[in-house]
């Protein structure tokens, strides 16, 4: 069965510091990650997906198949990246039942302080 | 609509009462899920359909927990003989064909509070 662990429900930093949020999968097929975020009385909304290969808000996350993780990076905390950050997985076994269908982690709360 | 739309926003009820969660997806979305969110807790998955594929209930946390949903539209989760800690914020998402990669797009939830 498909897992996301995010180890840390709570990270705190100075703004201008750099930031990291763990998350380690288990899947056996080629997995499709993703990092959601959820401002202070916001929806929760997509920030990046690995296929994307993006930068969003100074945000990155690499693919480690080797390690099985998708940490969630950014050099320069700011105060407005204060949020719920979940890491996501994707079941990617097409024909089955569950096909497309997200596992979540359990959040990190990251607060940036100034 | 422009969004996921979910109702009701807020639902104070009665420990033992049956409650009824509504969430309309984005027109066309094929994929729906149902997640629950306890307090300082994270996602919990509690069932995802699917276009015209049988329903993955993997999540529902026990017989009291269902959900239905009319073709490609409207969904209503009921919870049966509520108890108080089903207490959570019950997030409805959408995706357009539940594709893996596709984003999902959550509502803004229903805030249940069993008394």
């Amino acid at each position: 069965a498909q897992r996301v662990t995010q180890p840390e429900k709570l990270l705190s930093v100075f703004k201008g510091a750099p930031v990291e949020l763990k998350c380690n999968y288990s899947y056996s097929g080629s997995p499709e990650l993703f990092w959601y975020v959820q401002y202070s009385r916001q929806r929760l909304q997509l920030l990046l997906r690995h296929i994307s290969r993006e930068s969003i808000k100074g945000f990155t996350a690499d693919l480690n198949k080797g390690e099985t993780s998708f940490h969630l990076k950014k050099p320069f905390a700011q105060e407005e990246d204060s949020a719920m950050y979940y890491c996501a997985l994707s079941d990617s076994n097409a024909g089955g039942t569950s096909y497309g269908k997200l596992t979540f982690g359990q959040g990190t709360i990251l607060t940036v302080h100034p | 609509g422009a969004g996921v739309s979910q109702s009701p926003s807020n639902k104070v009820t009665e420990k033992g009462k049956d409650v009824e969660l509504r969430c309309d997806p984005i027109s066309g979305h094929t994929a729906l899920y149902w997640y629950r969110q306890r307090l300082g807790q994270g996602l919990e998955f509690l069932i995802y359909f699917q276009g015209n594929s049988a329903p993955d209930k993997s999540g529902l946390p026990s017989d009291r927990f269902s959900a239905e949903r009319t073709g490609e539209s409207v969904s209503t989760l009921t919870i049966q003989r509520t108890q108080q800690e089903d207490s959570a914020v019950y997030l409805c998402a959408s995706s357009p064909q539940g594709l893996a990669g596709n984003t999902i797009y959550f509502g803004e939830g229903s805030w249940l509070t069993v008394v």
